[in-house]
């Protein structure tokens, strides 16, 4: 079957590095991306990780693990506007051909003064 | 660019009407994904196409529902007829690959069936 898990919620102070895990389990896997989404607002993209390793952008990085079947997404210098819901996605090739996109639930993050 | 247009941003209709929800991706993006989102269920995947041809499209919840992509540059989905439990946020997404690559989100349409 597949699962794709990451924690509900996630509170952390300004200026504090946060973690968020995600952890899959899919056939045909072959990378995963982070998306962040505002109330209200559209989920945009913020990085992917198709092999092992930690992928650097700005505030935010973001780590897979294939062998662990284990990614996160950390973020550093916490900033107030940084409260929104951030989703772990698994990328997948099925067998039936195509390409396949799953969303986790989201993790929303508080952010604190 | 202007980014992945959908129309429209809020429709309200009573339950058992039509509704069509439209969408016009990122000019030169030849994928376009429909998904849904509400509170119980997250981010759904509904249905993507590329290069205009329907790919994967088993995320449809029923026959109620139907997308179609006539050209690049436009598509829509279809509830027919509307029941409240399809009351979400649909979003329309379109990237230039139909793997990991970025997709591009629209803002949205909130539907609200009475």
């Amino acid at each position: 079957g597949q699962s794709l898990e990451q924690p509900s919620e996630v509170t952390a102070v300004e200026g504090a590095i946060v973690q968020i895990n995600c952890t899959y389990q899919t056939s045909g896997f072959y990378g995963l991306s982070w998306y962040q989404q505002h109330d209200g607002g559209a989920p945009t993209f913020l990085s992917y990780n198709g092999l092992d390793g930690l992928e650097e952008t700005g505030r935010f990085s973001s780590f897979l693990s294939r062998s662990d079947s284990y990614g996160y997404l950390l973020l550093q210098e916490l900033q107030m506007k940084d409260s929104a819901s951030y989703f772990c996605a698994v990328h997948r090739a099925p067998n039936t051909g195509g390409f396949k996109t799953i969303f986790g639930a989201g993790t929303r993050l508080f952010v604190k003064a | 660019d202007a980014g992945v247009i959908q129309s429209p941003r809020h429709e309200v209709t009573e339950m058992g009407q039509e509704v069509t929800l439209r969408c016009k991706p990122i000019s030169g993006h030849n994928s376009l994904f429909w998904y849904r989102q509400t509170m119980m269920r997250g981010l759904e995947l509904l249905i993507y196409f590329n290069n205009n041809v329907p790919i994967d499209d088993s995320g449809m919840p029923e026959d109620r529902f139907s997308a179609k992509m006539p050209n690049a540059s436009f598509s829509t989905l279809k509830i027919q007829p509307s029941e409240p439990r399809d009351s979400a946020v649909y979003f329309c997404a379109s990237s230039f690959g139909q793997g990991s690559d970025t997709q591009y989100f629209g803002p949205g349409t909130r539907l609200t069936v009475l």
